[in-house]
């Protein structure tokens, strides 16, 4: 069965930095991209970034590139999303989800909660 | 990038209703070597992760039920539940998969009337 099981909820202040985590199970962890979505308070989804985890190649989409950074250690099968500034606006639901060879997300994790706040 | 524009934003049905929800990409994704649409649909219940329900614009997902069809081409998509269940309540993305970085439609309240 694949999962996707990701790290718990976390509070931090603005400024602060942050590195979150998702580890993949029952599959080929290698051989299959990986990726971030955000989901804002009351909003909908958006696609962030996706990592192949077997050479590390990484995608993003403009509009977060340079905010935060995707990586995998696969000797682990863990999956990670950083930021080193965190602001009020990254208050969100992060969900990772393992891509499909067609390109769609076919699993994903449970969320991660972070909440920015002063 | 590519534009999805789903509508309505929210509906509501009755039970044993029809539900029918649109999705229009601002370019065509159609590929046409393998005449596929790369285009998906998702469920997200309140407090989970989404679900995908229907890929290549009209493929169930194993499990889902059948009341759910997906149609359209190159940029005009449906996403129909052909008799609303109390269960199918949820926001209903539509997401193209051809081009990066690929992009959800705003969402789609379903409800019960």
């Amino acid at each position: 069965e694949v999962q996707l099981v990701q790290s718990g909820a976390e509070v931090k202040k603005p400024g602060e930095s942050l590195k979150i985590s998702c580890q993949g199970s029952g599959y080929s962890f290698t051989n299959y991209w990986l990726g971030w979505v955000r989901q804002m308070p009351g909003k909908g989804l958006e696609w962030m970034t996706i990592i192949y985890p077997d050479n590390s190649d990484t995608r993003y989409n403009p509009s977060f590139q340079g905010q935060v950074t995707i990586s995998a250690d696969k000797s682990i099968s863990t999956a990670y999303l950083q930021w080193n500034n965190l602001k009020a606006s990254d208050t969100a639901m992060y969900y990772c989800a393992r891509q499909a060879r067609n390109g769609l997300f076919d699993y994903w994790g449970q969320g991660t909660l972070i909440t920015v706040s002063s | 990038d590519i534009v999805m524009t789903q509508s309505p934003d929210s509906l509501a049905v009755s039970l044993g209703e029809r539900a029918t929800i649109n999705c229009k990409s601002s370019q065509s994704v159609l590929y046409s070597s393998s005449n596929k649409n790369y285009l998906a649909w998702y469920q997200q219940k309140p407090g989970q992760p989404p679900k995908l329900l229907i890929y290549w614009a009209s493929t169930r997902e194993s499990g889902v039920p059948d009341r759910f069809s997906g149609s359209g081409s190159e940029t005009d998509f449906t996403l129909t539940i052909s008799s609303l269940q109390a269960e199918d309540v949820a926001v209903y993305y539509c997401q193209q998969y051809y081009y990066i970085p690929r992009t959800f439609g705003q969402g789609t309240k379903v409800e019960i009337k």
